[in-house]
């Protein structure tokens, strides 16, 4: 089955600079790939997602690149708020004959700093 | 807006009991799923369900059952809970037309 990697686990940055989260997977198959945040006591929301037949989508400060070839994602925020403060998950998925499953990574916890 | 909720924020069973968890979603989604949520470990699949009264086994089905009798409702079944199963646990759902899964709030459950 499909297993995904995440790195790194923890992170910390300065208010005002930029995040990278960096995941790798192995099904050549997948084709979906969503990241997640979830805030301390919530539930896990989805942020921005790419599909295989694109190599970078943007949604305001956060972005997400895709490398089919080397079968890694990863996530950048730029600009980091305090609000950023999460655990990010990213995930892989492929079409299958019945739902479409999600393997999730290990997470990372992103702290913010004032 | 979807809603998913879970019957219980928190639950404490003690070792051996039979311990149901539900999940109730309001969007006529076809497909749910279970997760257990370990710090370090990510979000693991336990089962998931794409239609009424069908069930797939994820990743770390052992030591659990699920059932799903109406569309709207998706109960993950701790047939004899054990201390390892100590855990948080969300459900999810998504339509068959879109990959997002929406998640409940969580169940964090405690086995004594």
């Amino acid at each position: 089955g499909e297993n995904v990697e995440q790195h790194p686990s923890t992170l910390s940055v300065q208010e005002g600079d930029s995040a990278v989260i960096k995941c790798t997977y192995s099904d050549s198959a997948s084709n979906y790939f969503p990241w997640y945040k979830q805030e301390l006591g919530k539930r896990p929301q989805l942020i921005i997602d790419i599909r295989s037949n694109v190599g970078e989508k943007k949604d305001q400060r956060i972005a997400v690149t895709l490398n089919k070839t080397a079968k890694h994602f990863s996530l950048h925020i730029t600009e980091t708020q305090p609000e950023d403060s999460a655990v990010y998950f990213c995930a892989a998925s492929k079409a299958s004959g019945s739902a479409r499953q999600l393997t999730f990574g290990s997470g990372t916890q992103l702290t913010v700093l004032p | 807006d979807v809603k998913v909720t879970q019957s219980s924020r928190y639950l404490v069973k003690r070792t051996g009991e039979k311990v149901f968890l539900e999940c109730v979603q309001d969007m006529d989604h076809e497909n749910m799923f279970w997760y257990r949520q370990d710090p370090g470990l990510g979000l693991r699949l336990i089962y998931f369900s794409y239609d009424v009264k069908m069930k797939e086994k994820g990743d770390i089905p052992e030591g659990y059952s699920v059932s799903r009798e109406k569309k709207e409702r998706f109960s993950l079944i701790l047939e004899s809970a054990s201390t390892n199963q100590t855990s948080m646990y969300l459900c999810a759902s998504t339509s068959s037309l879109s990959y997002e899964q929406y998640f409940g709030p969580g169940t964090r459950l405690t086995v004594t």
